[in-house]
């Protein structure tokens, strides 16, 4: 167990409508990373946040969108979803900042999306 | 742009063999990781490598970091069932270790290794 829980596991939706995929980072960890991983593409970066504020962007496309919360949990909202959208979704943090540390992550168990 | 080529992409060996895993890229790295991920599971950190030429062992895993920090290697000695998996390497390209931890990790396509009884 990561410490990184994500809900929910299972996600079935339709063409055209909108979800939100919700993460809470390890204890103490400021930094949280939304992660898209499919089997043609591998695991795809989207974007990452420290303490509130976006920090780094990936490929995240206009119609997904992502905000971290004062309590430090995130989510991930993606919006008119397409067929391609169907991944897992993994969330990811780390503590985030000190000097001597690296960039380690630690992964939530993810969200499986399908849209039909 | 960062790029991570693993190799082979897929590894198919009978238990107790060893094999060897390659991450290769053109960009400097400041710390590099591996991570291990079985299905309908997130990636599992092993490892963080971090000085030049540096080597790091797991029990039968050996972890070793290329010297100018640009490549990587994962090594398995009598590989077990319970090794199948996907490895991934990632880096971290920010240049200064020493600072804040921001930025994104650049992933590898991984590497499916089964393990055959």
């Amino acid at each position: 167990d990561s410490g990184v829980t994500q809900t929910p596991k299972h996600l079935i939706t339709a063409t055209g409508q909108r979800v939100t995929l919700r993460c809470s980072p390890r204890s103490g960890d400021l930094s949280v990373y939304w992660y898209q991983q499919s089997l043609d593409q591998g695991l795809q970066f989207l974007i990452q946040y420290y303490n509130g504020e976006e920090r780094a962007k990936g490929n995240i496309l206009e119609r997904f969108s992502a905000q971290q919360f004062p309590d430090l949990h995130s989510e991930l909202n993606l919006s008119s979803l397409e067929l391609g959208d169907s991944a897992l979704y993994f969330c990811a943090s780390s503590v985030g900042v000190g000097a001597g540390r690296y960039n380690e992550q630690f992964f939530g168990p993810g969200t499986r999306l399908t849209v039909l | 742009t960062q790029l991570l080529e693993q190799s082979p992409q897929f590894l198919s060996i009978q238990e107790g063999e060893n094999l060897t895993v390659y991450c290769n890229s053109s960009s400097v790295f400041s710390s590099l990781q591996w991570y291990r991920q079985e299905p309908g599971e997130g990636p599992v950190l092993l490892v963080t490598v971090v000085t030049g030429g540096e080597v790091k062992k797991l029990k039968r895993l050996t972890f070793q970091f290329g010297d100018a920090r640009k490549d990587s290697s994962l090594h398995i000695t009598a590989a077990q069932t319970g090794d199948t998996g996907l490895y991934l390497c990632a880096g971290d390209a920010r240049g200064d270790a020493g600072g804040t931890s921001y930025g994104k990790l650049t992933f590898g396509q991984g590497t499916i290794l089964t393990v055959h009884p």
